[in-house]
């Protein structure tokens, strides 16, 4: 089965410009995930989709950030404008919810983003 | 809260010797524990998960770990270390009342010849 697919593999960009993220999760999955992994540190997440619905967004900086799943299938992940400590790696993953918290998580290849 | 400490930003190991990468987790209830790997310019790859039953799990390329209760610990293990297991691994956590993952900061694994 194919796996998670992102894209582009790597933006760079000035900062206060904006940037959007694609990934399209493995199918048949219902919930999806994008992160944020700064150089040295685990994953953050992002938000949290289920279907095409929000199940938690409490760690997006929604001044500049923005995500939809309009159709429950891939998504799009905005940054606008975007600053210096945005530069990151973005993670998609994606989980087929089995019994509550024993779902395993598949990840992306990233998107790699340098603000300059 | 749910957090996860990987004390050692790096191990060092030398292939064919056995290798421990250390996670320890704190949670409110019983916890959901995943191992992830990542390789340079890549995204993060399962290993194995503990979520109920023995405390010996075993995944994928040789590797296991152990959970162990009491020290509220899921190391890594594996017995004969390859070259090619060189990489970032990661620890992450989730409490069963909560649908996020929580990730350690994560143990660089450098296996010489």
């Amino acid at each position: 089965e194919a796996g998670v697919a992102q894209s582009p593999r790597y933006k760079i960009i000035e900062k206060r410009q904006s940037v959007a993220f694609w990934c399209n999760p493995i199918s048949g999955h219902a919930t999806l995930y994008w992160y944020q992994q700064i150089l040295g540190q685990g994953p953050k997440l992002l938000i949290q989709f289920q279907n095409n619905g929000v199940v938690d967004d409490s760690q997006l900086p929604k001044d500049r950030f923005s995500a939809e799943r309009l159709k429950g299938v891939d998504s799009t992940l905005k940054i606008q404008p975007a600053k210096l400590e945005d530069s990151a790696v973005y993670l998609c993953a994606s989980n087929s919810p089995g019994g509550v918290g024993t779902d395993t998580q598949y990840f992306g290849p990233g998107t790699r983003l340098t603000v300059l | 809260a749910q957090s996860v400490a990987q004390p050692e930003d790096q191990v060092n190991v030398a292939e064919g010797n056995p290798l421990t990468v250390k996670c320890t987790y704190s949670v409110s209830g019983n916890p959901y524990l995943f191992w992830y790997v990542q390789y340079p310019n890549r995204g993060l790859q399962f290993l194995l998960k503990y979520i109920t039953g023995d405390n010996l799990v075993k995944g994928s390329y040789g590797f296991e770990a152990e959970f162990n209760k009491s020290q509220t610990s899921f190391h890594l293990k594996k017995p004969s270390a390859l070259v090619s297991d060189s990489a970032l691994y990661f620890c992450a956590v989730r409490d069963p009342g909560y649908s996020t993952l929580t990730f350690g900061k994560g143990t660089m694994l450098l296996v010489s010849p």
